[in-house]
């Protein structure tokens, strides 16, 4: 049973590029959630998504930050226009449907992203 | 607000030796409280949770977590420290708004077995 999945691992861009992160969850699990960790920091909750819906998107910055969920296929995270602050390491969760609190959240390997 | 605390930002401990990562938390309501490790280069691994029932939980590779009500804490235990052990810990707090796990992590502690 595969685990979570992203890609890609590593992430170099140029300022003002745009950065697409995906994540594949666990066989089954229909809950994603993304955090984020800088350097030497804890992780930071940015979104949580069910299939085709954005439930809690209040850890993600309003401006060049989107994510989506879609019926088929990985979970995107989206970051236009780069700048060096968004340099940090992605994560990806999943977790099980139904009552999403009782369960805990699978990580995946997480994308390094470096903006030059 | 949800919060949680790890005081030590690394914690050194000779092989064999028992091992102790602290952890402190605040909410409203109750607790729902979980530990991950993270090892070079790698994303977390679920290690224990308490939710409710007993106060000592037990989780996987040996380590347990001792959940304190009165204290607001909920230290992570293991009886004999290995080598392999060495990794970054996180604890982890349910932001109990919504229905589901919005994890709030603390800035986590580096645990060092040395032989």
């Amino acid at each position: 049973n595969a685990g979570v999945m992203q890609n890609p691992r590593h992430l170099v861009r140029r300022r003002g590029q745009e950065a697409r992160l995906r994540c594949s969850p666990m066989k089954g699990h229909s809950h994603v959630y993304w955090y984020r960790q800088l350097p030497e920091e804890g992780l930071k909750f940015m979104v949580y998504l069910q299939k085709e819906n954005i439930i809690d998107e209040s850890g993600m910055p309003k401006e060049r930050f989107s994510a989506e969920f879609p019926k088929e296929g990985p979970s995107i995270l989206r970051i236009q226009q780069v700048v060096r602050g968004d340099s940090a390491a992605y994560f990806c969760a999943s977790s099980p449907p139904g009552t999403s609190f009782l369960y805990e959240q699978y990580f995946g390997p997480g994308t390094r992203l470096t903006v030059t | 607000a949800q919060s949680v605390a790890q005081p030590e930002d690394q914690v050194n401990v000779a092989e064999g030796n028992p091992l102790t990562v602290k952890c402190t938390y605040s909410v409203s309501g109750n607790p729902y409280l979980f530990w991950y490790v993270q090892y070079p280069n790698r994303g977390l691994q679920f290690l224990l949770k308490y939710i409710t029932g007993d106060n000592l939980v037990k989780g996987s590779y040996g380590f347990e977590a001792e959940f304190n009500k009165s204290q607001t804490s909920f230290h992570l235990k293991k009886p004999s420290a290995l080598v392999s052990d060495s990794a970054l810990y996180f604890c982890a707090v349910r932001d109990g708004t919504g229905g589901y796990n919005k994890l709030i992590f603390g800035a986590g502690t580096r645990l060092a077995v040395h032989p």
